[in-house]
């Protein structure tokens, strides 16, 4: 069984460094071919995919100035930056898997943490 | 990018009916679409991927289909825990990957 949970700041001002770190139980990101995933959730609206780190990174266009994603050499966890925050990033961020590059749906997620951008 | 459109926006059912819910992308994502679940404070659930298959738990009232650009998932007779938001999602083109804005099943 595989889990994943999210941890940072829940409160950033304007034009600070958004990071998020993902704790992944169960699994290991540096085994299994799987793609460690960013989303996020604009309040009350859909869903947003902002990128995956699978050995290599891959960022959605619209965000891949201010994003980057790593994961640490112990397998257990991987991270988000997302720098230059504005009221516009304010969400609730989730981490998830996906299964491969071809077959990518989301099987496991994150509980989700909201971070709030407010000065 | 592929832009994923759902109708309707709220579909009020009442339980024991059956639910259809339509998903349509903007070009043929042949049968690449994942089907998800969100409760209130909660993070999506999948439920079907490959357009039709069921994930590891679901429910066999939940069922998918369609291929190209028209997707459907249906309910077959709601029950009072399948209350909540329905996302389609692409995953056929390169990145990004897109989700659809999203149906709220609700209480008729």
């Amino acid at each position: 069984q595989v889990l994943l949970q999210e941890s940072g700041p829940g409160v950033l001002k304007p034009s600070q460094t958004l990071s998020l770190t993902c704790t992944v139980s169960g699994g290991s990101i540096n085994r299994g071919g799987y793609y460690w995933t960013w989303i996020r959730q604009h309040p009350g609206k859909g869903l947003e995919w902002i990128g995956y780190i699978s050995g290599s990174t891959y960022y959605n266009p619209s965000l891949e100035s201010r994003v980057s994603i790593s994961g640490d050499t112990s397998g257990s966890r991987f991270s988000l930056k997302l720098t230059s925050v504005t009221a516009a990033d304010t969400a609730v961020y989730f981490c998830a898997r996906a299964e491969s590059y071809y077959n990518h749906y989301f099987d496991y997620w994150g509980q989700g943490i909201l971070v709030t951008v407010s000065s | 990018e592929v832009v994923m459109t759902q109708s309707p926006g709220t579909l009020s059912v009442s339980p024991g009916e059956r639910a259809t819910l339509s998903c349509r992308a903007s070009q043929s994502v042949f049968v690449n679409v994942a089907w998800y679940q969100q409760k209130p404070g909660q993070a999506p659930r999948l439920l079907i991927y490959g357009a039709s298959t069921r994930a590891t738990g679901v429910p066999a009232r939940f069922s998918g289909s369609g291929s190209g650009t028209e997707f459907t998932l249906t309910i077959s007779s709601l029950q009072s825990e399948d209350f909540a938001v329905y996302y389609c999602q692409q995953y056929d083109n390169r990145p990004p990957f897109t989700f659809g804005p999203g149906t709220k099943v609700d209480i008729k």
